[in-house]
Parts: C-alpha cells; sequence; structure tokens
C-alpha cells in the first residue's frame, strides 16, 4: 500500500537558518509527490510538486527514488514560512492522493 | 469563481444525530474527494470520486457515506455521528489525480 510518512511533527529552526522537512514514501511504481502548505487562517494550497521542479517561495524538493525521500528544503528561512507543511503523494493507477501527518514549522525571530 | 465552497463552517452534533457536510466546485473538475484533519494524524482520505456517478472509499471510510450525481457537487454523509467523527472535514477537487489539489475552508464538526 501506498504511504507517506513525515517523521517530524514540529520543526522550530531560527530566522536565517536553513530548514528541511522530510518526507518518506512508499510505493514501488513511479509516484507523483507534492508539498502542500497550510498558513494561518488560509486555506491549503499546494506548494511544489516533483515534476514541476521548480522553486516556490525559495522552497525545492528533489525526489530520491532510490531513498523513496521528498524532501522540502529551504537555505535561509524567513517568518513567513511558519505554517503546516503536508508531502503528499499520488498514483493514477490507484487514483487516490495520500497525505502525510504534517509537519508544523515554526521560525523564530 | 468562488473555488471550492464548504458548508456548514461549524456544526455541534449529539451522538447518533445525521448531518450532511455539503462541498460544491465551480471549475468543472472530475476530481473530488473528502479528508478530515485530526491533530498528528495529519489528513486522512475518507472517499473520493473520479467524475459524476463514481465514488469509491479512501483511507478511514466507515461512518461516512457519499455520492456524486453531478460533477459540481459532493456531499459527505455522517448517518449516526460518533464523537469519534469530531474533526476538521476538508473537501477538494482537481482536474484529475494528478493535478493540484484546491480546497475548501474546512468544516468543524464536534459530536458530544
Amino acid at each position: 500500500a501506498q504511504r507517506v510518512t513525515q517523521p517530524e511533527k514540529l520543526l522550530s529552526v531560527f530566522k536565517g537558518a536553513p530548514v528541511e522537512l522530510k518526507c518518506n514514501y512508499s510505493y514501488s511504481g513511479s509516484p507523483e509527490l507534492f508539498w502542500y502548505v497550510q498558513y494561518s487562517r488560509q486555506r491549503l494550497q499546494l506548494l511544489l510538486r516533483h515534476i514541476s521542479r521548480e522553486s516556490i517561495k525559495g522552497f525545492t524538493a528533489d525526489l530520491n527514488k532510490g531513498e523513496t525521500s521528498f524532501h522540502l528544503k529551504k537555505p535561509f528561512a524567513q517568518e513567513e514560512d511558519s505554517a503546516m507543511y503536508y508531502c503528499a503523494l499520488s498514483r493514477s493507477s490507484a487514483s487516490k492522493i495520500i497525505f502525510g501527518s504534517g509537519t508544523r514549522l515554526s521560525i523564530r525571530p | 469563481n468562488a473555488g471550492v465552497t464548504q458548508t456548514p463552517k461549524f456544526q455541534v452534533l449529539k451522538t447518533g444525530q445525521s448531518m450532511t457536510l455539503q462541498c460544491a466546485q465551480d471549475m468543472n473538475h472530475e476530481y473530488m474527494s473528502w479528508y478530515r484533519q485530526d491533530p498528528g494524524m495529519g489528513l486522512r482520505l475518507i472517499h473520493y470520486s473520479v467524475g459524476a456517478g463514481i465514488t469509491d472509499q479512501g483511507e478511514v471510510p466507515n461512518g461516512y457515506n457519499v455520492s456524486r450525481s453531478t460533477t459540481e457537487d459532493f456531499p459527505l454523509r455522517l448517518l449516526s455521528a460518533a464523537p469519534s467523527q469530531t474533526s476538521v472535514y476538508f473537501c477538494a477537487s482537481s482536474y484529475g489525480i494528478s493535478g493540484e489539489l484546491f480546497f475548501g475552508e474546512g468544516s468543524r464538526l464536534t459530536v458530544l
């Protein structure tokens, strides 16, 4: 079965420090992976997807099929990055989008 | 453009009562889904639909029913509410399974 694991419930870093939110998945085929973000009092929204290989708000994520990981990284954290982050996986054959348990990122000034 | 609209935003039920959470989207999306969000559990898929007339179970379907009679609407029904169903519920839609999910604002349900 497909599964998404985010091992950290809470990650607290200082402003300007690097950030890495971990995401591991279990699926033997070719998954599509996403990062979604929920800022305070806002709707859940897509941050980035692996297929587009882009950087959004300074965040990047690389799909590592060998390690089955899709970690989210940012070199210099900003206070506005404080939010709940969810890693998600989909595969067209199953028509499901599954989310991890989420990591709350807190940026200290 | 309203996007995904969920109603009600807040609801308190007594154990055993029934209710329907409404979800509507105006983007002509084929894929719609319901999730529940619980502390430490993240978002868990309840039911989903890949088009009108087609629904399927997600990770935690027990206690919930859905139907998809039109492309726009995807209501979630609780037939006999239980305290374990206290949660925040999110409806989401996308063009397809690989597309960006658009979420509603969420519905906070408390079952006493």
